[in-house]
């Protein structure tokens, strides 16, 4: 089963910060949390990933909490290509890279 | 660099048939994923190769068999073709955990129906 939990969907105006949450409270010490966007049916797209600090790059922020079981997705200035199902997974050395369900963002005009 | 390639984009098979869907990677990566994903569904792991001549299962692996004969190509066979494997199946490529950033890059997908 996957490590993490997010919500099934989430509604963000045009312009505005989407903050997309994850649980993963059973996280070990070596486990990444990585994010991955799917647009339409096209295969996955890596966003961004971090272990411990917080992380940015030109897509999004990637807020970890101090105790590491929680994390949130930011996109700054979401725009309507910005829809599609985001993923948040755990990676670990074993490297058995399960998914969840995701979250379905709908970015409204 | 092509990335990951998947061939075909389209197949229609009957049931019982059986047949073989290609993924090759140019980018000398040590691990490719092959994952289904039914409509309106995640992503379901079938199965996984850490390096040439070395696979796993794993969380939906029955009814496909995988090979590892090279470091670039990474076959998913389907032997007795089933409704239930009408899917979209992706394949993906890692470099290790650890060698920067170990991103999942993905192939554009192959639209499997089975009638």
């Amino acid at each position: 089963d996957a490590k993490t939990t997010q919500p099934p969907s989430m509604d963000c105006a045009e312009g505005r910060a989407a903050n997309l949450p994850c649980n993963h409270s059973t996280i070990s010490g070596n486990e990444y949390v990585y994010w991955y966007r799917q647009i339409h049916s096209q295969g996955p797209q890596y966003i961004i990933h971090g272990l411990k600090n917080n992380e940015t790059n030109e897509m999004a922020s990637l807020i970890i909490t101090e105790d590491r079981k929680s994390s949130t997705l930011i996109l700054p200035h979401a725009t309507l290509r910005d829809t599609a199902v985001y993923y948040c997974i755990v990676r670990v050395g074993d490297d058995k890279i399960i998914f969840g369900k995701g979250t379905r963002l709908h970015i409204l005009p | 660099n092509a990335g990951v390639t998947q061939t075909p984009k389209f197949r229609i098979l009957k049931i019982g048939q059986s047949m073989t869907l290609q993924c090759t990677q140019d980018m000398n990566h040590n691990y490719m994923y092959w994952y289904r994903q039914d409509p309106g569904m995640g992503l379901k792991l079938i199965y996984y190769s850490v390096g040439a001549g070395i696979t796993d299962k794993g969380e939906v692996p029955n009814g496909y068999n995988v090979s590892r004969s090279t470091t670039e190509d990474f076959p998913l066979r389907l032997e007795l073709a089933a409704p239930s494997q009408t899917s979209v199946y992706f394949c993906a490529s890692s470099t290790p955990l650890g060698q920067a950033n170990s991103p999942l890059h993905f192939g554009n997908g192959t639209r499997l129906t089975v009638t």
